[in-house]
């Protein structure tokens, strides 16, 4: 069964950081692109970043570069999200989603940036 | 960056057919054929129910369609049913080689 299960979501002050990971299991990891997705509280879906298969191509949403990196570890079936320089407007629930379309979610992660 | 547009709601009742509408520029929809449909139901994660326009994932009912005319791609459900009621959204790859959703459109079946 293909799952995917975010982790690393939490309550963080502006400014302040936190790494999101996705663990991967019942599909071969390495061979999907992947993407992170977030959902605003009552808001619609927001596209936030891309990984290819073998971490050498990223993209990102204009409001999070400079600020986020995604990241992967094939070996450990692992999708990272490192987001520094937090603000209150990316308090959201994030998703990871398998390959170029997003045909599987995981259940997703809330980050809460407050002071 | 900007979202594509979707109507903020749309409805039909139980057998009907509904056809949502996602609007974006020659930069994205109206670019590539790469336009990609999920449906949400509260508190869940997203689904997808159609992807390069109008291809459907192994699972998803026929009842599910999707198209494009120009820069303008369009999801069509068919026999509306009473688990249809989402919400529903969709995403396109664009020429700045990054995705962008569309704003939503939350559909009721009456």
């Amino acid at each position: 069964e293909v799952q995917l299960v975010e982790s690393g979501g939490g309550l963080v002050q502006p400014g302040g950081s936190l790494r999101l990971s996705c663990a991967a299991s019942g599909f071969s990891f390495s061979i999907y692109w992947t993407h992170w997705v977030r959902q605003a509280p009552g808001k619609g879906l927001v596209w936030v970043s891309l990984i290819n298969t073998d971490g050498s191509m990223t993209r990102y949403a204009d409001s999070v570069k400079g600020r986020f990196t995604v990241s992967r570890d094939n070996a450990k079936n692992t999708l990272y999200l490192q987001m520094n320089s937090l603000r209150v407007d990316d308090t959201a629930v994030y998703y990871c989603a398998r390959g170029r379309w997003a045909d599987y979610w995981g259940q997703g992660t809330l980050v809460t940036v407050s002071s | 960056q900007s979202a594509l547009t979707q109507p903020p709601s749309a409805s039909g009742s139980p057998g009907q057919s509904v056809t949502i509408s996602c609007t974006g520029t020659s930069s994205d929809v109206g670019y590539y054929n790469y336009v990609s449909w999920y449906q949400q139901h509260p508190g869940k994660a997203p689904k997808l129910m159609i992807y390069e326009v109008n291809k459907r994932p192994s699972g998803v009912p026929d009842r599910f369609s999707g198209s494009k005319s120009g820069n303008t791609a369009s999801l069509t459900v068919s026999g509306l049913q009473a688990e249809d009621e989402a919400d529903y959204y969709c995403s396109s790859f664009t020429t700045t080689n990054v995705d962008v959703f569309g704003g939503g459109t939350k559909l009721t079946v009456l």
